[in-house]
């Protein structure tokens, strides 16, 4: 069955602080892997994707690594911002033909002053 | 270049009323889709459009029907609310290439049945 599973479910973090968010899935046959950031009240916006043969990849303050064979991803977000405070959601595609895309619950993340 | 355009964006029915929520994107996606999100959980897909003129179940299908209108629209109806349908509605239509499948979402629609 394909799922995508993401760790921790909420967590709280000083501002300046760094923190790491994990996603582990069993999609197949994996096409791509996204992280989307959702603010409150809005719609997913995406912050990153990665293929199969592509391990890190950054876009300013986030760094999205994905290890193919463990099929895990992780979300580092650096130095945080009161404006990271969102729900961070991993998104794996299966290319079945067409495009199967299976979202992971989100880890909502707290930034604190 | 609005991309994908929910209406409305807030709504309150009581049990047992019908009503459309409307959805359409400016870019000449062919995939679009209808997730509900509720509080604490994560996106849950309600039904699918791979391509104009064609509809698919997702997870959560009960209690609520589709239509591709055309290629730009695709509304989801609800024919008799229930107060389990209290939930924030997204849109989204898909992008599809060699390896772009970025998704890309309308901004919600909250709606409670009261």
């Amino acid at each position: 069955k394909n799922q995508v599973e993401q760790s921790p479910q909420s967590l709280i973090i000083l501002e300046g602080k760094n923190c790491t968010l994990q996603c582990n899935y069993t999609v197949s046959p994996f096409s791509n892997l996204r992280w989307y950031k959702q603010d409150t009240g809005r719609g997913p916006v995406s912050l990153t994707i990665m293929t199969f043969s592509e391990n890190t990849k950054s876009n300013g303050r986030y760094t999205a690594t994905l290890d193919a064979d463990t099929k895990q991803s992780s979300l580092h977000i650096t130095a945080s911002q009161l404006s990271d405070s969102a729900s961070y959601i991993c998104v794996v595609s299966a290319h079945t033909g067409g495009f199967k895309t299976i979202f992971g619950a989100g880890t909502r993340l707290f930034v604190k002053a | 270049n609005a991309g994908v355009t929910q209406t409305p964006k807030f709504q309150v029915l009581k049990t047992g009323q019908s009503m459309t929520l409307q959805c359409a994107q400016d870019m000449n996606h062919n995939s679009m889709y209808w997730y509900r999100q509720d509080p604490g959980m994560g996106l849950r897909l309600i039904y699918y459009s791979a391509s104009e003129g064609t509809t698919d179940k997702g997870e959560v299908p009960n209690g609520y029907n589709v239509s591709r209108l055309n290629k730009r629209e695709f509304s989801l109806r609800l024919e008799s609310a229930a107060p389990s349908q209290t939930s924030v509605y997204f849109c989204a239509s898909l992008g599809v290439g060699t390896t772009n499948t970025e998704a890309f979402f309308g901004q919600g629609t909250r709606l409670t049945v009261v």
